[in-house]
């Protein structure tokens, strides 16, 4: 089965500050999903990633897929107090399938004024 | 983007009982939905996947005589705890599949139902 370490597990960033979180898959990724969730909440859809070197951008955040498609990074630029939350990547099945994520480790973020 | 509902928002039941949870698609048909709890600090387990008109597909470890699914129309799939106990209690949280995206497959979640067995 196919495993998603994400790092760090936590992370503590002042407002204004750039970061990044990482997802390592240990098999080729077929698609790779960006979600954030608020504790106790639902998990609200960032970005999908699909090809081999494609990147994404919405907003102040940019996720990237590797060439080798088993890693994939998550950017937030000039971090806000709303960006905090749990950062989860999900990876899909093959191409063509019904594709039932499964997800990382998830990443906690706060950001302090 | 697409909406996805779950009700009730948060349920206590005692030990013994049964709890329904309601997942809708409210504005697209879903014809499969997802169903995953989440432990605190955990992240997100993938319980079954539900498919409109048939038997639910279970993840290994996972008792689907407790946890029954049930996918009656293209818009709705509820997820009963049975017998519920407090190793139950839990965050539950379902997705649809968006039918759009060509290859690519889109989910929504809900905004998830807290269980709490006493």
């Amino acid at each position: 089965s196919q495993e998603l370490e994400q790092s760090p597990q936590s992370l503590i960033v002042q407002e204004g500050k750039n970061l990044t979180i990482n997802c390592t898959s240990s098999k080729t990724l077929y698609g790779l999903y960006w979600y954030k969730q608020k504790y106790g909440e639902g998990l609200i859809f960032l970005m999908m990633l699909q090809k081999g070197g494609e990147e994404k951008s919405h907003e102040k955040i940019t996720a990237k897929l590797d060439e080798k498609k088993q890693q994939s990074s998550l950017h937030i630029t000039a971090s806000q107090p709303s960006h905090a939350g749990i950062y989860l990547c999900g990876a899909g099945g093959g191409t063509g399938t019904a594709s039932k994520l499964t997800f990382g480790t998830g990443t906690r973020l706060q950001v302090t004024l | 983007g697409a909406v996805v509902s779950q009700h009730p928002s948060w349920v206590i039941c005692k030990s013994g009982t049964s709890v329904k949870i309601e997942c809708r698609s409210l504005d697209f048909q879903a014809t499969t939905m997802f169903w995953y709890r989440q432990f605190p600090k955990q992240s997100l387990m993938l319980m079954a996947t539900s498919n409109e008109g048939s038997k639910a597909t279970y993840e290994q470890g996972v008792e689907k005589d407790k946890f029954l699914i049930n996918h009656a129309s293209l818009t709705l799939s509820t997820l009963t705890v049975t017998s519920a106990h407090p190793e139950d209690s839990s965050f539950y949280i379902c997705s649809a599949r968006v039918p759009w995206g060509g290859s690519s497959y889109e989910q929504y979640f809900g905004p998830g139902t807290r269980l709490t067995v006493t």
